[in-house]
């Protein structure tokens, strides 16, 4: 079975330019969840969809948004790119109460 | 809210030592608490969870930890570690109440392992 998987693995924006990250979760998991870590730092929670509904939302501006489509996949948005969002995004589905599964995550670098 | 504290940011060690990392999380009624690994350039694995039950639990790679709740601390450990070891590891927490769902995890800040032959 395949795993999470996330596209593009590595992306250069200029500042203020705008971008979408995509994520395919684990076949039957319904639940997605984003996650920003910037070098030297844990994950920190950006969103969680369930069922194509925000279940979640970490203490992020509203430059950040994504969305849930009907087949589970998910996409993160940020626009108006700083510097300051460089950093590897991470990606989780999960089933319910299920662990969380990780993907290989998106190096985005802002220049 | 919730929150995870790691002690140690760096823990070098030799192979075949012992090693212990710390995680101390904020207190709550009940959590749930992970210990992911992460190899460079890569994603998260998860190694261990404490859900409910018995404290010591057990984990892939021969990594185990124990969950003490009067000291909040879900400590992580491995008898003789392997080079292959080395590697970043998180600790987590999730609200249970969150949903239900693992899918709002909050991490501490990582213990990067360097195990020396």
């Amino acid at each position: 079975d395949a795993g999470v998987t996330q596209s593009p693995t590595h992306l250069i924006k200029t500042r203020g330019q705008q971008v979408t990250l995509r994520c395919s979760p684990i076949s039957g998991h319904k639940s997605v969840s984003w996650y920003q870590q910037v070098l030297g730092q844990g994950p920190q929670f950006i969103f969680q969809y369930y069922e194509k509904e925000e279940r979640g939302r970490g203490n992020f501006p509203d430059r950040f948004s994504a969305r849930q489509f009907p087949n589970y996949s998910s996409e993160l948005n940020v626009n108006a790119l700083l510097l300051g969002d460089s950093a590897l995004y991470l990606c989780a589905s999960s089933s319910g109460r299920s662990e969380a599964f990780f993907g290989q995550g998106t190096r985005l670098t802002v220049v | 809210a919730q929150s995870v504290t790691q002690l140690d940011s760096q823990v070098p060690v030799f192979e075949e030592a012992p090693v212990e990392l710390r995680c101390n999380y904020s207190s709550s009624v009940s959590v749930y608490l992970f210990w992911y690994v992460q190899y460079p350039n890569q994603g998260l694995q998860l190694l261990l969870k404490y859900l409910s039950g018995s404290t010591l639990v057990k984990g892939i790679n021969g990594f185990e930890a124990e969950f003490n709740k009067s000291q909040t601390s879900f400590h992580l450990r491995k008898p003789s570690v392997h080079i292959s070891d080395t590697a970043e590891y998180f600790c987590a927490v999730s609200d249970p109440d969150y949903g239900g769902s693992q899918g709002n995890l909050i991490f501490g800040k990582g213990t990067k392992l360097s195990v020396k032959p």
